[in-house]
């Protein structure tokens, strides 16, 4: 278990539709980052949130946002979903930047 | 694309037996990691290797680093069909900050 807690675990979701994706990074941690692993595309890096604040972006597309709340959690929005969207969505943390980054297990995403 | 490449792709060898695989990057980095992702589950970290480190240990795991040509092998020893899975390379770069770039992975599979 590395620390890293995702909710839900898998979504089923239409076309057209919005999701929110959360994350408890583990104690202490204040850097969290947010990939995608499709089939194709493999481990995408999205986006970063060091102590509530954007530090890095990825392959973030515009329908899709996040943000780290005060207490260090964060969320990833996802909207206007579509099928392409469907792949696993990781959420990661580490204590700062640059240091060893624990993985989640990861919300499953079925866009049908 | 700023991301490490694994090679091989896939890898099948017998129990007890070595297995090698390899991560080229382009540009400076500040550190590299290696990762194992067992099917659909997270990913769980394996082993840091800082820029100015050659080789590190852990266990049946060797990593070198070469930043002059801008690689890395992971090595794993007497090999067990528990070490299945995925593995990927993930590289920290001195030019893009905070996040950390996978590899499309090699999928090792230890026959028993």
């Amino acid at each position: 278990d590395s620390g890293v807690t995702q909710t839900p675990k898998h979504l089923i979701t239409a076309t057209g539709q919005r999701v929110t994706l959360r994350c408890s990074p583990r104690s202490g941690d204040l850097s969290v980052y947010w990939y995608q692993q499709s089939l194709d595309q493999g481990l995408q890096f999205l986006i970063q949130y060091y102590n509530g604040e954007e530090r890095a972006k990825g392959n973030i597309l515009e329908r899709f946002s996040a943000q780290q709340f005060p207490d260090l959690h964060s969320e990833l929005n996802l909207s206007s979903l579509e099928l392409g969207d469907s792949a696993l969505y990781f959420c990661a943390s580490s204590e700062r930047v640059r240091n060893t980054i624990y993985f989640g297990e990861g919300s499953w995403l079925t866009v049908v | 694309s700023q991301q490490g490449e694994e090679d091989p792709q896939a890898l099948s060898i017998q129990e007890g037996e070595n297995a090698t695989m390899n991560c080229s990057y382009k540009t400076s980095i500040n550190n590299l990691q290696w990762y194992r992702q067992n099917s659909g589950r997270g990913l769980v970290h394996l082993i840091l290797i800082r820029s100015n480190e050659r080789e590190k240990h852990s266990g049946r795991l060797r990593v070198t680093l070469d930043t002059s040509k801008k690689s890395s092998s992971l090595l794993i020893t007497a090999s067990r069909a528990a070490d299945t899975a995925s593995y990927f390379c993930a590289t920290a770069f001195t030019n893009t900050g905070n996040q950390f770039y996978f590899g499309t992975g090699t999928s090792l599979t230890v026959i028993p």
